[in-house]
């Protein structure tokens, strides 16, 4: 069975443009979720989908956006980037929700 | 706000040597907990743990849940130097129908020859 893939494996933007990262997940899994890993921070969460429904959010502000099509591929959008959106973003899939997740390989986010 | 800390923050050991890392949380609506392993790439799954499977073991790796601490152990025996890596602990929680997982900050290990 293929992993979860992510496309572009790497990225590099400047302040305040916009930036779409995609998410396949494993075939059969429903619940797609987004992380940002940072080396200070961590990996924090950052939303997760089921069903093409936002399920949770973390605490990230609004310009983090997400949505899951109905083949759960799953897409995030970053708008009006920040120098501290540089990060590695994680997409992880699951069977189902509270079920155990697969990560993908990630996005190397570089703002400039 | 869920927290979840593991400790040690990083160790050092030699080949051969069994190390405990540990996890602790304090979360509201506890579902499971899992553990992950990261080299250089993303996070691979090792274990989840809930309260109808406390202990899981898969060769050298064995880890159990506390629930009435709130914490968990990972072991490893016999390391060996592939075992060099950051360990993930994480939390899930949900309420009604939203879920999430917290992360600790991870432990990293280093095991030299």
């Amino acid at each position: 069975k293929a992993g979860v893939t992510q496309t572009p494996r790497y990225l590099i933007k400047t302040r305040g443009q916009q930036v779409t990262l995609s998410c396949s997940p494993i075939s059969g899994h429903r619940s797609v979720s987004w992380y940002q890993q940072t080396p200070g921070q961590g990996l924090q969460f950052l939303f997760e989908y089921f069903s093409e429904t936002q399920r949770n959010k973390g605490n990230f502000p609004g310009r983090f956006s997400g949505r899951q099509f109905s083949n759960s591929r799953s897409e995030m959008n970053v708008s009006t980037l920040e120098l501290g959106d540089s990060a590695l973003y994680l997409c992880a899939s699951g069977p189902r929700l509270a079920s155990e997740q697969f990560f993908g390989p990630g996005t190397r986010l570089t703002v400039l | 706000e869920d927290k979840v800390v593991q400790s040690p923050l990083s160790l050092v050991v030699h080949e051969g040597d069994t190390v405990t890392l540990n996890c602790s949380y304090e979360v509201t609506n506890f579902r499971s907990l899992l553990w992950y392993k990261q080299e250089k790439k993303a996070p691979t799954f090792l274990f989840m743990l809930t309260s109808s499977g406390i202990e899981k073991k898969s060769g050298r790796l064995s880890s159990i849940l506390d629930k009435k601490e709130l914490s968990s152990i990972l072991n490893i025996t016999a390391t060996q130097t592939g075992d060099s890596a950051i360990y993930l602990c994480a939390v899930a929680t949900s309420g009604g129908s939203n879920y999430k997982l917290t992360f600790g900050k991870g432990t990293l290990l280093t095991v030299n020859p």
